[in-house]
């Protein structure tokens, strides 16, 4: 059972650009939503992430907007710029002491110069 | 922020031959240690939970003899791959829990030959 739902797939943007990226997740016991961005042959890092209690966190050109009744959770990426092209994942995991993240499938984002 | 650091970053073996992958965190100390398996374009599929001092918690469908964790310090957790197969043949990364937040190593390319 797929518990944290990614969209899109892929997501091509100029240069400049806003990207966006969108999860929905089932699990109502989640309360730790983190971003990670990976680039090939790397480990995942950490982007931004965000708990229940607020509704949107800014780093930066990054932004995760959370919209708790309707669990779901995306991610904008302001100016978006080459450098920014990766696969991206959002990931999900509850307040016990396992911390174990269930990840999106992904979105691979290509920004075009 | 904590850095992991993963050993070897690519290895090639034979089929039947084992291979043992480290996960180290290097300015932190972890009770908690995850590894996963990541399919090319594909998202990380969690393998198991390693906790130090004590037996890994396996996920559904991992063969905990084919997968053997150690977790024998606060800053080491090692994933061997016993009698590895052409099918076994994947990128494998650790986490590490610093706090509440999960930070990855750089991963492992396995390659069986």
């Amino acid at each position: 059972q797929q518990q944290v739902k990614q969209s899109p797939q892929s997501l091509i943007v100029q240069k400049g650009g806003i990207s966006i990226i969108n999860c929905a997740y089932e699990n109502t016991a989640f309360d730790y939503f983190p971003w990670y961005q990976q680039f090939p042959g790397k480990g995942p890092a950490l982007l931004i992430a965000i708990r229940p209690d607020v509704s949107e966190k800014k780093e930066g050109r990054f932004t995760i907007s959370f919209n708790k009744s309707a669990k779901q959770f995306s991610l904008h990426i302001m100016d978006s710029q080459p450098g920014d092209s990766a696969t991206y994942f959002c990931a999900a995991s509850m307040g016990d002491s396992s911390y174990k993240l269930i990840f999106g499938s992904g979105t691979r984002l290509l920004v075009r110069p | 922020g904590a850095v992991v650091s993963q050993h070897p970053s690519r290895v090639i073996c034979k089929s039947g031959t084992s291979v043992k992958i480290e996960c180290r965190s290097l300015d932190f100390q972890a009770t908690t240690m995850f590894w996963y398996r990541q399919f090319p374009k594909q998202s990380l599929m969690l393998m198991a939970t390693s906790n130090e001092g004590s037996k890994a918690t396996y996920e559904q469908g991992v063969e905990k003899d084919k997968f053997l964790i150690n977790h024998a310090s606060l800053t080491l957790s090692t994933l061997t791959v016993t009698s590895a197969h052409p099918e076994d043949s994947s990128f494998y990364i650790c986490s590490a829990i610093r706090y509440t937040e999960a930070f990855f190593g750089q991963g492992t390319r396995l390659t069986v030959v």
